[in-house]
C-alpha cells in the first residue's frame, strides 16, 4: 500500500474557490466511496470535514465539498477564508478493513 | 463531549518496545459498538492509520507494521493501547489515537475524535 497522491502545496484569495486533488488507484479510492478529508491547524488535531465522499460531519461549513471520478478524489473550498489556511489530507478505504492516508497539502490563503 | 488523551514515555530507545495508552473521557469505550484506532505522524510528515480495536478486542493492523503491532482494550479502564516493538529512529512519530466514524460494531475508514497526540522519539 502506498500513500495516497496530493500536491504538496495549493493556494488562493479570499472568495475564491479551490480544489485539492487525492489521487489513488482502483484498489482504494477508485474501488470505493469511502473518501475522508482532514483538516489539521498547525500544532492542532486533524478535524474531520468529509467523508463517505461528499458528507459533512455536523458542523462543518458548507464551503467545504468533496467528489471523485475514477481514482481521484477532490476537495473544494469555496468562498475561501484566511481560517482555511491549514493542512489537508484525505483518507481512503483501502480494503480488508484498512485505511491510507495522502501525504498532505498545505494550503496558504493569500 | 468525548475526550481522548494519549499517555506514555515520549522517548524510547532502539529495538525497545514503544507503549502508549489512549484514556477516553466523556463516554464509554464500549457503547454503540465504536472502534478505537491509532494514528501517527512523522515530524513534517503524513498521517499513517497503525490499526484499530473494538471494545470486544476485535483488531485491524496496517499491513505495513502487522509484525510489530498489538493493540489491546481494557474496558474497565475505558482504555485502549498501542505496542510497538522493535523500534527504530523511523518510528519517531506524534502517535494520535481516535474513534472510528460510524459505530455499530463495523469497523469504518475515518475518525471522528482525535486526542492530541503525543510526541514519541527513538533514540538511544
Amino acid at each position: 500500500q502506498s500513500a495516497l497522491t496530493q500536491p504538496a502545496s495549493v493556494s488562493g484569495s479570499p472568495g475564491q474557490s479551490i480544489t485539492i486533488s487525492c489521487t489513488g488507484t482502483s484498489s482504494d479510492v477508485g474501488g470505493y466511496n469511502y473518501v475522508s478529508w482532514y483538516q489539521q491547524h498547525p500544532g492542532k488535531a486533524p478535524k474531520l470535514m468529509i467523508f463517505d465522499v461528499n458528507i459533512r460531519p455536523s458542523g462543518v461549513s458548507n464551503r467545504f465539498s468533496g467528489s471523485k471520478s475514477g481514482n481521484t478524489a477532490s476537495l473544494t473550498i469555496s468562498g475561501l477564508q484566511a481560517e482555511d489556511e491549514a493542512d489537508y489530507y484525505c483518507s481512503s478505504y483501502a480494503g480488508s478493513s484498512t485505511a491510507l492516508f495522502g501525504g498532505g497539502t498545505k494550503l496558504t490563503v493569500l | 463531549q468525548l475526550q481522548l488523551q494519549e499517555s506514555g514515555p515520549g522517548l524510547v530507545k532502539p529495538s525497545e518496545t514503544l507503549s502508549l495508552t489512549c484514556t477516553v473521557s466523556g463516554g464509554s469505550i464500549s457503547s454503540s459498538g465504536y472502534y478505537w484506532g491509532w494514528i501517527r505522524q512523522p515530524p513534517g510528515k503524513g498521517l499513517e492509520w497503525i490499526g484499530s480495536i473494538s471494545y470486544s478486542g476485535n483488531t485491524f493492523y496496517n499491513p505495513s507494521l502487522k509484525s510489530r503491532v498489538t493493540i489491546s482494550v481494557d474496558t474497565s479502564k475505558n482504555q485502549f493501547s498501542l505496542k510497538l516493538s522493535s523500534v527504530t529512529a523511523a518510528d519517531t512519530a506524534l502517535y494520535y489515537c481516535a474513534r472510528h466514524g460510524g459505530g455499530g460494531n463495523f469497523w469504518t475508514y475515518y475518525f471522528d475524535f482525535w486526542g492530541q497526540g503525543t510526541l514519541v522519539t527513538v533514540s538511544s
